[in-house]
């Protein structure tokens, strides 16, 4: 059983960076899991940060980079701002067709 | 611009079926695969089941494989996921996602919620 492990919660200063991590139960987090990080807001459905570790899709501001952090792979918010108050999933890909999402964090700007 | 909405959810008693529907628009459906993603109330978002673009591949989550089949009609830009034996744990928000190249999911419907109790 693949558990994806996430921070449960964090809160960051506005302007403040917060870097946010996804790890692996057993193992490491690498490039070739492919992983991908969702923004969801109450009510909302989620929206793409970053795929592929660290690719923006269009209309993401630069405030959000994807990188590798050790084992375990990361999402860094710079400046953060009110708005950002959401809570943060990644996904992992496992291979054939299989993804795995980590328990989510829910972040506080305060 | 790029649309999925899911429809075909409801109240549903245990034991019982339904048949949930996704339609695509504002994209060749054809080129991109899909998946079913839900999430429970006050819960995470959990992966239920893939779809390659041309429907060769299918996979499942182990917690509906035997229960949940996911298909595609290309020809009508549609998803769709049919549950049978359904368990109080099934209750969720269904959200379609899809991707091209990305092996991430590039788009998300508002989703459609099941309610599974008696």
């Amino acid at each position: 059983q693949t558990v994806v492990t996430q921070e449960p919660s964090f809160s960051v200063s506005p302007g403040g960076t917060v870097t946010l991590t996804c790890g692996l139960s057993s193992g490491s987090v690498s490039a070739s899991h492919y992983p991908s990080w969702y923004q969801q807001t109450p009510g909302q459905s989620p929206r793409t940060l970053i795929y592929n570790t660290n690719t923006r899709p269009s209309g993401v501001p630069d405030r959000f980079s994807g990188s590798i952090l050790g084992n375990k792979v990361a999402l860094t918010i710079t400046g953060a701002q009110a708005d950002d108050e959401s809570d943060y999933y990644c996904v992992l890909y496992m291979g054939s067709g299989i993804w795995v999402f980590g328990g989510g964090t829910k972040l506080t700007v305060l | 611009q790029v649309q999925v909405v899911e429809f075909g959810g409801g109240l549903v008693k245990p034991g019982g079926s339904l048949r949930l529907s996704c339609a695509a628009s504002g994209f060749t459906f054809s080129d991109y695969y899909m998946s079913w993603i839900r999430q429970a109330p006050g819960k995470g978002l959990e992966w239920v089941s893939y779809i390659s673009s041309r429907g060769s591949i299918i996979k499942y989550a182990d917690s509906v494989k035997g229960r949940f089949t996911i298909s595609r009609d290309n020809a009508k830009n549609s998803l769709y996921l049919q549950m049978n034996s359904l368990r109080a744990e099934d209750t969720a928000m269904y959200h379609c996602a899809g991707g091209y190249n990305s092996h991430a999911f590039d788009f998300w419907g508002q989703g459609t919620m099941v309610t599974v109790s008696s």
